[in-house]
């Protein structure tokens, strides 16, 4: 069956744009989960949607938003962007929540100029 | 807030050498979760154990999750250049908590 599939691959954006990814979950899975993976932090949680409700949110500011929609595919939008939101964004499904584990995508490169 | 504290952060050994990676926290997680991630690419998951003193082999691969539920390790034998890659420990919460807490990574470089 298909993976995670995210796009795009990887963005450049300028200071103070916005920017929105997607995220395809596998078919059947209704769990999708935000991450974002930075060199000096690692993997921080962002937020995560069941069903179309967000369930559990990480500690980011309000800049960082998310939404789920009812074929299970999530976006997540990041507003006034700044140098330091440069990070891999990875896009995580499961089944039920993730307490089995999850699959990833491949990730979006941002690089914010 | 949980932390998950994982060592050594980078490891480097010859091919055919063994080696433990180790995961650590002071909190309770209801089900440990081990993860590889190889450069521009997704983590990919490992393992799951879930019952404190749990142990699970995959091939070369050992896990162990504590009897308390709060460390776990990674031990590979005789590694290989293809073990090469990020190890990441995460831990999820349980009950209404659906987010995992990752641990920074190990980066094992398994030279031939």
């Amino acid at each position: 069956k298909a993976g995670v599939t995210q796009t795009p691959r990887y963005l450049i954006k300028t200071r103070g744009q916005q920017v929105t990814l997607s995220c395809s979950p596998i078919s059947g899975h209704r769990s999708v989960s935000w991450y974002q993976q930075t060199p000096g932090q690692g993997l921080q949680f962002l937020f995560e949607y069941f069903s179309e409700t967000q369930r559990n949110k990480g500690n980011f500011p309000g800049r960082f938003s998310g939404r789920q929609f009812s074929n299970s595919r999530s976006e997540m939008n990041v507003s006034t962007l700044e140098l330091g939101d440069s990070a891999l964004y990875l896009c995580a499904s499961s089944f039920d929540g993730g307490y089995y584990g999850y699959t990833f995508g491949s990730g979006t490169r941002l690089t914010v100029v | 807030t949980q932390l998950l504290e994982q060592s050594p952060q980078f490891l480097s050994i010859q091919e055919g050498e063994n080696l433990t990676v180790y995961c650590n926290s002071s909190s309770v997680f209801s089900s440990l979760q081990w993860y590889r991630q190889e450069p521009g690419e997704g983590p990919v998951l490992l393992v799951t154990v879930v019952t404190g003193g749990e142990v699970k082999k995959l091939k070369r691969l050992t896990f162990q999750f504590g009897d308390a539920r709060k460390d776990s390790s990674l031990h590979i034998t005789a590694a290989q250049p293809g073990d090469t890659g990020l190890y990441l420990c995460a831990g999820a919460g349980g009950g209404s908590n659906y987010k995992l807490t990752f641990g920074k990574g190990t980066l094992l470089t398994v030279n031939p």
